[in-house]
């Protein structure tokens, strides 16, 4: 296993377009979370899925995001009618049921632009 | 709510000195506290984590933590700061628990090692 993969590693989108990214955790990780990193901040929570199902989202999360995970594998986070405040890197890691407490692997990233 | 603080968003260290980073949290439950490192446009590492066994914890990379309940610390030390420990460190905390599972992260704290 080669930990967690994320796709694409940047994306520069123009204002208004959709995108989507892809997470691929540790096949044997349980838990899944997403979270996005403006630049000079630490990661903030979006969400997170055990399993397929999504369990907790963040006030974060507007109506323009959407995640999922089918079948409770890979998962996608897509952004609708993006905007200039959707700029930053979405972090995607994954866990055993033990959470936090044992630690997440995250992947590299996603850098998201929007021009 | 759970939050952290990490004095000093950069610091600068010789090569060979001691690595001092801090960071107090907030919490009205006994938590869960992690170091994580960010190597430039790559995700977060795990360093060490406090996961109320022994206060002092050693981590990868000759880092150690120790937390101190009557200062609600947890600050990062290393005895000897080497090049590749150049990075941003952020810490962070969750509720204790099994299963917890949303980590709080503080902004982050740039290391310069000089050499």
């Amino acid at each position: 296993d080669t930990g967690v993969s994320q796709n694409p590693r940047h994306k520069i989108t123009k204002r208004g377009q959709n995108v989507t990214f892809r997470c691929d955790p540790i096949s044997e990780h349980n838990r899944l979370y997403w979270y996005r990193q403006t630049l000079g901040q630490g990661p903030e929570f979006l969400t997170y899925f055990q399993n397929e199902a999504q369990l907790e989202k963040s006030r974060l999360l507007s109506d323009r995001f959407s995640a999922e995970r089918p079948k409770g594998s890979f998962s996608t986070l897509e952004i609708q009618r993006t905007e200039q405040g959707d700029s930053a890197m979405y972090l995607c890691a994954s866990s055993s049921l033990g959470g936090a407490d044992y630690g997440y692997t995250f992947g590299s990233g996603t850098r998201l632009t929007v021009v | 709510a759970q939050s952290v603080t990490q004095l000093g968003s950069h610091v600068s260290v010789s090569e060979g000195a001691l690595v001092l980073l801090r960071c107090n949290y907030s919490s009205s439950v006994p938590p869960y506290l992690f170091w994580y490192v960010q190597y430039p446009n790559q995700g977060l590492q795990l360093l060490l984590k406090y996961t109320s066994a022994a206060t002092l914890v050693k981590g990868i990379n000759g880092f150690e933590a120790e937390f101190k309940k009557s200062e609600t610390s947890f600050h990062l030390t290393k005895p000897s700061a080497h090049m590749s420990d150049a990075a941003e460190y952020f810490c962070a905390v969750s509720p204790s628990g099994a299963g917890s599972y949303q980590l709080t992260f503080g902004k982050g704290t740039k290391l310069s090692v000089i050499p």
